[in-house]
């Protein structure tokens, strides 16, 4: 079964620019149909869409942070990246990756990792 | 404050029928599949209910979905201790061009 898994940076500093990798197994990345997703929550919220990137490149990202962030596929490796520059407190979150179907439609998802943003 | 309106809680007792609301407006719920995710404590959302009213495979049938204009409502019946968690509605909306979610429902079993 597919299952995915985060990585990367888990306390940063404000102005610094987040990295987290989501390993996929189980699966081949290249599947005809979906997409591949980055959803954030903050500490006690709810949950906020970031964007995709499908096997071929093609990405989507939400508007609010469309200017800051880059979804990327890496095919050989089977994983997925999300990059979020000038990172603020406002940005402390668990970072969970997902594929994505329809819009709206994530299935399955990573276990999330904290990113913690603090001077 | 989120485009798609969920009681902050809800409860219920064991064996009890419980449903959570999620209001939304034409541009998302009115246009737009709608999706149910559970949050159980520390782990991460899990697909509940597809496309309005499809259960994925393994969910209970105790588990169910409907929609009906701007509105969706996620319905449990014979509600277990286990099913006490955090619910959330997801559908696109199509004026913000975004993928958005409700702001949850806390879920308690008395």
């Amino acid at each position: 079964q597919l299952q995915l898994q985060e990585s990367g940076s888990g306390l940063m500093k404000p102005s610094q620019t987040l990295s987290l990798t989501c390993a996929v197994s189980g699966g081949s990345i290249n599947s005809g149909g979906y997409s591949w997703s980055w959803i954030r929550q903050p500490p006690g919220k709810g949950l906020e869409w970031i964007g995709y990137s499908y096997h071929s490149g093609s990405t989507y990202y939400t508007p609010s942070l469309k200017s800051r962030v880059t979804i990327s596929v890496d095919r050989s490796k089977n994983q997925f990246s999300l990059r979020l520059s000038s990172v603020t407190a406002a940005d402390t979150a668990v970072y969970y990756c997902a594929r994505e179907g329809d819009p709206g439609w994530f299935h399955p998802w990573g276990q999330g990792t904290l990113v913690t943003v603090s001077s | 404050q989120s485009v798609l309106t969920q009681p902050p809680s809800a409860s219920g007792t064991p064996g009890q029928r419980v449903t959570i609301s999620c209001s939304g407006s034409s541009s998302n719920i009115g246009r737009s599949y709608v999706y149910w995710y559970q949050q159980l404590p520390g782990t991460a959302p899990k697909l509940l209910i597809s496309r309005n009213n499809q259960r994925p495979s393994g969910v209970p049938d105790r588990f169910s979905g409907s929609k009906s204009g701007t509105s969706a409502s996620l319905a449990i019946s014979g509600l277990r201790s286990e099913d006490e968690a955090d619910y959330y509605c997801a559908a696109w909306d199509d004026s913000l061009s975004d993928v958005i979610f409700g702001g949850g429902t806390k879920l308690t079993v008395l």
